[in-house]
């Protein structure tokens, strides 16, 4: 079956642009993470949405971030006003459920970067 | 400190070879524990879950000290393949899945 898509795979935008990413998870998957990694570094979590409940957004790094998950299944990361340092890969990943032992399916990336 | 800790290597290992990753976690609270895996340039993928009771899936054993908070993998007869970043991956217990840095792990010939 279709995995995590995610679109662009590649965004070159200049700073001060918004940029807006977009996850499709896996049909079924009611929890949604996005996490962003830089270039030889972890992933950094963003945020959560599962189900109708409110997202956990405690991993956003500025007000300039935010995201939506319309109808419990697609995704859209906006980042406002791009600065050099969001130049990352952020990656969307889907769960089944939010249990715990749930395993995470993640998208390919999408890779931005910010001139 | 860091919610969940990982040596970032490279370690280097002839094919054949034993190797063993630690991670440790600082959250006493954390409910479960994942080792997933990342090839370079590629999205993370589940390598193996960690049950308290330990568990090994062939080559790969994974365990988990829950008095020490830490949790290891363990790769026997490595392969050329197995070079990857090996991430560890810990749910705090608020469905927010904290990953460590990851492991670089170099198999030579």
């Amino acid at each position: 079956g279709a995995g995590v898509s995610q679109s662009p795979s590649n965004k070159v935008t200049e700073k001060g642009k918004d940029v807006e990413l977009r996850c499709d998870p896996i049909s079924g998957h009611t929890a949604l993470y996005w996490y962003r990694q830089s270039l030889g570094q972890g992933l950094e979590f963003l945020i959560y949405f599962q189900g109708n409940s409110a997202p956990d957004k405690s991993g956003l790094p500025s007000d300039r971030f935010s995201a939506e998950r319309t109808g419990g299944s697609v995704s859209t990361l906006t980042i406002q006003r791009t600065q050099q340092e969001d130049s990352a890969v952020y990656l969307c990943a889907s769960s089944l459920f939010a249990e715990s032992a749930s395993p995470l399916h993640f998208g390919n990336g999408t890779r931005l970067t910010v001139t | 400190r860091k919610e969940v800790e990982q040596d970032p290597g490279p370690f280097n290992v002839p094919e054949g070879a034993t190797v063993a990753f630690n991670c440790t976690y600082s959250n006493s609270a954390s409910q479960s524990f994942f080792w997933y895996r990342q090839d370079c340039r590629k999205e993370p993928k589940l390598l193996m879950s960690v049950y308290s009771s330990g568990n090994e899936d062939g080559r790969f054993t994974a365990q988990l000290n829950r008095a020490s908070q830490y949790i290891s993998l363990l790769i026997r007869d490595s392969k050329l393949s197995d070079s990857a970043t090996y991430l560890c991956v810990v749910n705090t217990g608020f469905q927010k899945l904290v990953f460590g840095t990851g492991t670089r792990l170099l198999v030579s010939p």
